[in-house]
């Protein structure tokens, strides 16, 4: 099956500590992005990454880290600088071509600080 | 900067009615519009997308809208069935220097009521 796979899909995470979230797709898309959702709220663009080796800060990057060494993976760590992590976190994939570009998303990983 | 607005940001009507969800959005420079579905605890699943070109797409009883020049998008869902309950997120397609990116609406919480 294609798709977009996330993990783990609950993560608990104690204070000061660095926690990695994965996002795995073979969709054989170039394009990946990270997002956050707070209750109630809409989502908010973390990085993205359009080609291996390559990403950028979206807008609110701080406290975030990413790499992209493989096409298929955009794994997200969530370091002990983001002072409020506890949300729901979004892996999304795309093509990256300006005429289709439609974008899908894995199941999420819920993310409680304790 | 692009900025997505749901209106309503809730909805409640009785099995059977029609309705409206919209969507609007500030910067016209767009290449695409989707609408997701989004479950409780679950991620997103893309229901319609529409190319910047394109006036409206339909699939099944859902048919979304696209003007641009005005920064609207609706979504129209016919003979609404308590299935249907779920939150409706809007999602506008730009480009940057650094490639493409999604920017959200806070999404419309839809309760179908038998």
């Amino acid at each position: 099956d294609g798709g977009i796979t996330q993990s783990p899909k609950y993560l608990f995470r104690k204070e000061g500590q660095n926690v990695t979230l994965s996002c795995e797709q073979n969709l054989n898309h170039d394009a990946m992005y990270w997002y956050r959702q707070d209750p109630g709220q809409g989502l908010r663009l973390i990085y993205y990454s359009q080609i291996v080796n390559d990403f950028q800060k979206g807008d609110i990057a701080e406290g975030y880290s990413v790499s992209r060494e493989k096409k298929e993976s955009f794994p997200l760590t969530v370091t002990s600088a983001q002072k409020n992590p506890t949300a729901f976190y979004l892996c999304a994939s795309s093509v990256r071509q300006r005429s289709n570009t439609e974008a899908f998303f894995g199941q999420g990983t819920r993310l409680t600080v304790v | 900067k692009q900025e997505v607005t749901q209106i309503p940001a809730a909805l409640s009507v009785p099995e059977g009615e029609n309705l409206v969800l919209n969507c609007s959005f500030t910067d016209s420079a767009i290449y695409n519009l989707q609408w997701f579905r989004q479950d409780p605890g679950k991620g997103l699943t893309s229901l319609l997308l529409i190319q910047s070109s394109q006036r409206e797409q339909t699939s099944g009883r859902l048919n979304a809208s696209l003007d641009k020049s005005s920064g609207r998008s609706t979504l129209y869902i016919a003979a609404s069935q308590p299935g249907d309950s779920a939150t409706y997120l809007c999602a506008v397609g730009s480009w940057e220097t650094s490639g493409s990116r999604l920017t959200f609406g806070e999404g419309t919480q839809l309760t179908v009521n038998p």
